[in-house]
């Protein structure tokens, strides 16, 4: 069965310092690669996805995450983070073959001190 | 520009009770989704639907039911609610498969 593995339940940075959250999956078929951020209180919103082409990924306020096929990785980056950055972010794959549903990490909570 | 509302926002739930939560969508997506949110075990998935008249069961179905009459809407029925149906649920659709999912703001349903 497929499943998302995000490492880090929690990640402590201070701001302006570099981060990284996990994020590896499994699948013996292609997939679709998504990132979504939870402010407190909120739903669910697309950060950025991989869909197919350049493996490296970029959002409007400064997150990447690079597509590596080999590890079955799509770690996602920021090199230096913002207090607003505070909050859950959820890993996530749409698999090819069963290409209805969308699984999710257990969440990693980005914690920012100033 | 709605996008996906979730009604209600909260709900106390006596067990043995039972009720829907309402989800409905104005942006013709073919793809619905229920999922519960419990701390620390991210989204797990409970049903989800293609279109209207399909759906399926995703990974922790049991104690729920769904219906899709209509393109817009996903009603998630809780017959006999339990302890562990606490939790915070969430609605979701996408038009495509390569598309992202819009989320609703949430259902959090505590039953006592």
């Amino acid at each position: 069965a497929q499943s998302v593995t995000q490492l880090d339940s929690q990640v402590p940075v201070f701001e302006e310092a570099p981060v990284e959250l996990r994020c590896n999956y499994s699948s013996s078929v292609s997939v679709y690669l998504f990132w979504y951020v939870q402010y407190p209180n909120q739903g669910l919103q697309l950060l950025l996805k991989y869909l197919s082409g350049s493996t490296l990924v970029k959002s409007i306020n400064g997150f990447e995450a690079e597509f590596n096929k080999s590890q079955t990785s799509f770690h996602l980056r920021k090199p230096s983070v913002h207090i607003s950055d505070t909050a859950e972010y959820f890993c996530a794959v749409t698999i090819y073959s069963s290409a209805s549903k969308i699984i999710f990490g257990s969440g990693t909570r980005l914690s920012i001190r100033p | 520009n709605a996008g996906v509302t979730q009604t209600p926002k909260f709900r106390i739930l006596k067990i043995g009770q039972s009720m829907t939560l309402q989800c409905t969508q104005d942006m013709n997506h073919n793809y619905m989704y229920w999922y519960r949110q419990d701390p620390g075990m991210g989204l797990k998935l409970i049903y989800y639907s293609v279109g209207a008249g399909i759906t399926d069961k995703g990974e922790v179905p049991n104690g729920y039911n769904v219906s899709r009459s209509t393109t817009e809407d996903f009603p998630l029925r809780l017959e006999l609610a339990a302890p562990s149906q606490t939790s915070v649920y969430f609605c979701a659709s996408r038009g495509r498969v390569d598309t992202e999912a819009f989320f609703g703001q949430g259902t959090r349903l505590t039953v006592v």
